[in-house]
């Protein structure tokens, strides 16, 4: 089973900082199977990136999703206050596993 | 526009068996989408359960395989879950989603989840 692991497990930004969060699986990650999702509190979750670096429909391009294999990067440009929130990775395919998650909070 | 909606009841005795369903809307369970469960417990993270195809083939999670039982019923257009022998450990949001890539032979990122709904497991 491939396990996922973000880091870090807090980022203190301000609004309008770069934010850049990791997503590190114990195998490689076959096809880039790799989303990432927001969630807020009280609220299910959102897909924002698939196949490691496609937006899902309605997604801003302040959001960005890189790497392959073992490595993962969600970027957020340009923080907006709506995007204070915790963020998971999850590796798809055969089988699922979400990773940790990283919170994103207000500095 | 897709909508999914959980429902069962919100408190199962411990080594009981947690039963909910989640009925879909503005789409056919048969359009060629895996339909899955993921949890949440409380302040913690998400968890994958398992998922189904309308035909009936389903994938689960290993760790929760042999008391995870999915199932979908085509005139209702709804699935369920069953989850036997629960514990507190059970106590979650269980939420019900789509995933995307419609035909496909793997399982997809879930692209349409529903609201969840709190399931707590005591006596």
């Amino acid at each position: 089973e491939i396990v996922l692991t973000q880091s870090p497990g807090t980022l203190s930004l301000s609004p309008g900082e770069r934010a850049t969060l990791s997503c590190r699986a114990s195998q490689s990650v076959a096809s880039s199977y790799l989303a990432w999702y927001q969630q807020k509190p009280g609220q299910a979750p959102r897909l924002l990136i698939y196949g490691a670096s496609d937006r899902a429909n309605g997604i801003p391009d302040r959001f960005s999703g890189s790497g392959s294999g073992t490595d993962f990067t969600l970027t957020i440009s340009r923080l907006e206050p709506e995007d204070f929130a915790v963020y998971y990775c999850q590796r798809y395919g055969s089988s699922l596993t979400f990773g940790g998650g990283t919170k994103v909070e207000i500095k | 526009q897709v909508q999914l909606q959980e429902s069962g009841p919100g408190l199962v005795k411990p080594s009981e068996t947690l039963s909910l369903t989640c009925a879909v809307s503005g789409s056919s369970i048969s359009s060629g989408y895996y339909w899955g469960w993921i949890r949440q417990p409380p302040g913690k993270g998400l968890e994958w359960i398992g998922s189904i195809f309308h035909s009936g083939r389903t994938y689960y999670y290993p760790s929760l395989k042999s008391r995870a039982s999915i199932s979908v019923d085509t005139p209702k257009n709804q699935i369920s879950l069953k989850l036997s022998s629960v514990t507190a450990a059970d106590t979650a949001v269980y939420y019900c989603a789509r995933h995307g890539g419609k035909y496909s032979s793997s399982l997809y990122a879930f692209d349409i989840w529903g609201q969840g709904t709190m399931v707590t497991v005591s006596s």
